[in-house]
């Protein structure tokens, strides 16, 4: 199976500030790799396909780097509504793991 | 628009099985895969498996193997997905999400409600 780590596990942030979320995989998946939001009591959101296609309706602000075993997730400037969780999942092969997820809340 | 309509809430004694549903509505159901994924309190998403709902191909991860299985009917178009052997660590929400369509290696775009199973006695 392939192994999937997110750091950090959380951080503290303020409206406005610069978000980065690191994802490594324990093998290449060259870009095979998803990042979703979650927020309490609700289903995950697909935010970015394939390392860094942003999906239809997810603010610019969001962007997504990286292959083979190194991704990033970032956002350019952080808002009110993106405190959330966030998962990366690899759809290399089965089974399709996902990071341990990212939680971002208010500083 | 696309919409996953999962079934309500279940309670189950330890030993028990469940089976839980998800209604598909606003596309080609046979053209996508989908996929389960639980998430237990407080803790982060596993994927349980897939089924192809074109000829009811499944794989399911190694952790469910011999305990789950899932299954469609076309004419409701509609996936289905039992647990059996419940234990208490499967309290969890469980999830249906929709895949690729006609390939597995692609994100998981659409998400059913979720459907909180709890085990206990």
């Amino acid at each position: 199976d392939i192994q999937m780590t997110q750091s950090p596990s959380s951080l503290s942030a303020s409206v406005g500030d610069r978000v980065t979320i690191t994802c490594r995989t324990s093998q290449n998946i060259v870009r095979y790799l998803n990042w979703y939001q979650q927020k309490p009591g609700k289903a995950p959101q697909l935010l970015i396909s394939f390392a860094s296609s942003l999906q239809s309706g997810v603010p610019s602000r969001f962007g997504g780097s990286g292959s083979g075993t190194d991704f990033t997730l970032t956002i350019s400037s952080l808002q009110p509504e993106d405190f959330s969780t966030y998962y990366c999942q690899q759809s290399f092969s089965t089974p399709f793991t996902f990071g341990p997820g990212t939680k971002v809340d208010i500083k | 628009q696309v919409q996953l309509v999962q079934s309500g809430a279940e309670v189950k004694k330890p030993g028990a099985s469940v089976k839980v549903s998800c209604k598909a509505s606003g596309y080609t159901f046979t053209n996508f895969y989908l996929h389960w994924v639980r998430q237990a309190p407080g803790q982060g998403l596993e994927w349980m498996g897939l089924i192809n709902p074109s000829d009811s191909t499944t794989n399911y991860a190694q952790n469910f193997q011999g305990r789950v299985t899932m299954t469609r009917d076309t004419s409701t178009s509609t996936v289905y997905m039992e647990l059996s052997s419940l234990r208490s660590d499967d309290t969890a929400v469980y999830y249906c999400s929709r895949g690729g369509e006609m390939s597995t290696d692609t994100p998981f775009d659409f998400w059913g409600q979720g459907i909180l199973v709890t085990v206990s006695s």
